[in-house]
C-alpha cells in the first residue's frame, strides 16, 4: 500500500466550476499535509498547508483534513484555466524529516 | 531574496559514472531534502541533510550519498550510474526539517545513456 494515494486523474473541469481534489494516506502518525501545485516541466510550489482536522482557507484555494478518515482535499473555487496543472499531495508519514509524495492529480480547467 | 539554487540545470552521463548535484538553499533555510521524480512520478525522497547530518533516508540504495556543508548547501552524489537513475532531482529546502513545506530549486535533469 502506497503512503500516500491519489486518483492521477485528469481531472477536468469547466473555468469558474470548483475542482475537489483528493488524497488519502496510510501512516495514522503523520502530522502534517501540504499541497503542491507542478506545473508542467517546473517544480513544485507549496500552496496550503493543513495540520488540524477541519477546513483551511487561502484565498480561492481549501483544504480539508479528515484524520480519522485518514483523507485530505483540496478545493479550488473558481477554477482557471491557469489553474491546470497536477496537485501534488503530501505528508509527513516517516517524521518531518521525510515528507512522502503522492503521485499527482492532473488538473485541466477547460475555458 | 534568492530561492532555491540547483546545478547544473541538465546533465547526460554514461552508465557506470558518477555525479555530483548541487543545491544551495533559500536564504533563511538551514535544511535541504532531496527527491528524485520520475516522469509522470511524484517526488520520491532520497535523504534529508539539516545541521550538517543525514536526518532520513528514503527506499535508495548506497550509491546514492550526499554531504551538506556548514554554510547549509548540499550535494548529492550518485555512483555507478544505471539507466533507471535518469530522473528529475529536486532539491527543497526549509526550515528546521520542514514542519512548514519545503521550497524546491527548479530541479536536475539527469539523464544516464
Amino acid at each position: 500500500q502506497k503512503e500516500v494515494e491519489q486518483n492521477s486523474g485528469p481531472l477536468s473541469v469547466p473555468e469558474g466550476a470548483i475542482a475537489s481534489l483528493n488524497c488519502t494516506y496510510s501512516d495514522r502518525g503523520s502530522q502534517s499535509f501540504f499541497w503542491y501545485r507542478q506545473y508542467s516541466g517546473k517544480s513544485p510550489e507549496l500552496i496550503m498547508s493543513i495540520y488540524s482536522n477541519g477546513d483551511k482557507e487561502d484565498g480561492r484555494f481549501t483544504a480539508q483534513l479528515n484524520k480519522a478518515s485518514q483523507y485530505v482535499s483540496l478545493l479550488i473555487r473558481d477554477s482557471q484555466p491557469s489553474d491546470s496543472a497536477t496537485y501534488l499531495c503530501a505528508s509527513d508519514s516517516g517524521g518531518y524529516q521525510k515528507v512522502t509524495f503522492g503521485t499527482g492529480t492532473k488538473l485541466q480547467v477547460i475555458p | 531574496d534568492a530561492g532555491v539554487t540547483q546545478s547544473p540545470t541538465h546533465l547526460i552521463k554514461t552508465r557506470g559514472q558518477q555525479v555530483t548535484l548541487r543545491c544551495s538553499p533559500k536564504s533563511g533555510h538551514d535544511t535541504v531534502s532531496w527527491y528524485q521524480q520520475a516522469l509522470g512520478q511524484g517526488p520520491q525522497f532520497i535523504f534529508q541533510y539539516y545541521e550538517e547530518e543525514e536526518r532520513q533516508r528514503g527506499n535508495f540504495p548506497d550509491r546514492f550519498s550526499g554531504h551538506q556543508f556548514p554554510n547549509y548547501s548540499s550535494e548529492l552524489n550518485v555512483n555507478a550510474l544505471l539507466l533507471g537513475d535518469s530522473a528529475l532531482y529536486l532539491c527543497a529546502s526549509s526550515f528546521e526539517q520542514g514542519a512548514n513545506g519545503y521550497t524546491f530549486g527548479s530541479g536536475t535533469r539527469l539523464t544516464v545513456v
